[in-house]
């Protein structure tokens, strides 16, 4: 079965330092992965997706992920954390071999927590 | 702009009375999607429609109903809310066409049982 782990339920890191969110997949087949943020009483905002290609994504908001396939990883990164960016971040995978039969099939990770300070 | 608007944003019930949350959206997406979201856990999809054609999940229980009159709007409807159903409900739009789209989220409505 299709799923997604994110192995850390909070991240803590102060403001300027480099972040990283961690988040491991398992599908049959090729992953379709997402990241998403959440902040507090607000729905999820996409952030980037990897389909194929380059295995450096770039996203919103100056984050960006690394598809890794050999350890099954997209991990989200970004340079230099702000503390607007702490929010709840939802990694999510879509098995594209369930992909005719269930449009919306995203399967979302349990969530990491990203704390900022200042 | 563009968005996916949710209302009510709170919505309080008492057990076993039913109750209808709202969705609408101005993008005009072809797919639509109801999530259910509980304290710390990560949203699970109940179902979604694409056009007019409504795709339930497996393990979406009968207690969960939805309606989807137009392209614009779609309902969810809990015929007898328990305890258990108290959470957020993240209604989402996709277009389906090309490449895999991204969702697009609107803030949710946080559902309370009494």
């Amino acid at each position: 079965a299709q799923s997604v782990a994110q192995p850390e339920d909070q991240v803590n890191v102060a403001e300027g330092n480099p972040l990283t969110v961690k988040c491991t997949y398992s599908v049959s087949g090729n992953p379709y992965l997402f990241w998403y943020v959440q902040y507090p009483n607000r729905g999820l905002q996409f952030l980037l997706k990897y389909i194929t290609g380059d295995n450096l994504v770039k996203g919103s908001y100056g984050f960006e992920a690394e598809f890794n396939k050999s350890q099954t990883s997209f991990h989200l990164k970004k340079p230099s954390a702000l503390v607007s960016d702490s929010a709840l971040y939802f990694c999510a995978v879509r098995d594209p071999l369930n992909y005719g039969g269930s449009q919306g099939n995203l399967i979302f990770g349990k969530g990491t927590k990203l704390s900022v300070k200042p | 702009d563009a968005m996916v608007i949710q209302n009510p944003r709170y919505q309080v019930t008492q057990f076993g009375k039913p109750v209808t949350l709202s969705c609408s959206q101005t993008l005009n997406h072809n797919v639509m999607y109801w999530y259910q979201q509980k304290s710390s856990q990560a949203p699970k999809l109940l179902f979604h429609y694409y056009d007019k054609d409504f795709n339930n999940e497996a393990d979406t229980p009968d207690n969960f109903q939805s309606r989807r009159p137009n392209t614009s709007f779609c309902f969810l409807d809990i015929r007898s809310p328990g305890l258990g159903d108290a959470a957020m409900y993240l209604c989402a739009t996709s277009r389906d066409q090309g490449t895999l789209p991204e969702q697009y989220f609107g803030p949710g409505t946080r559902l309370t049982v009494t």
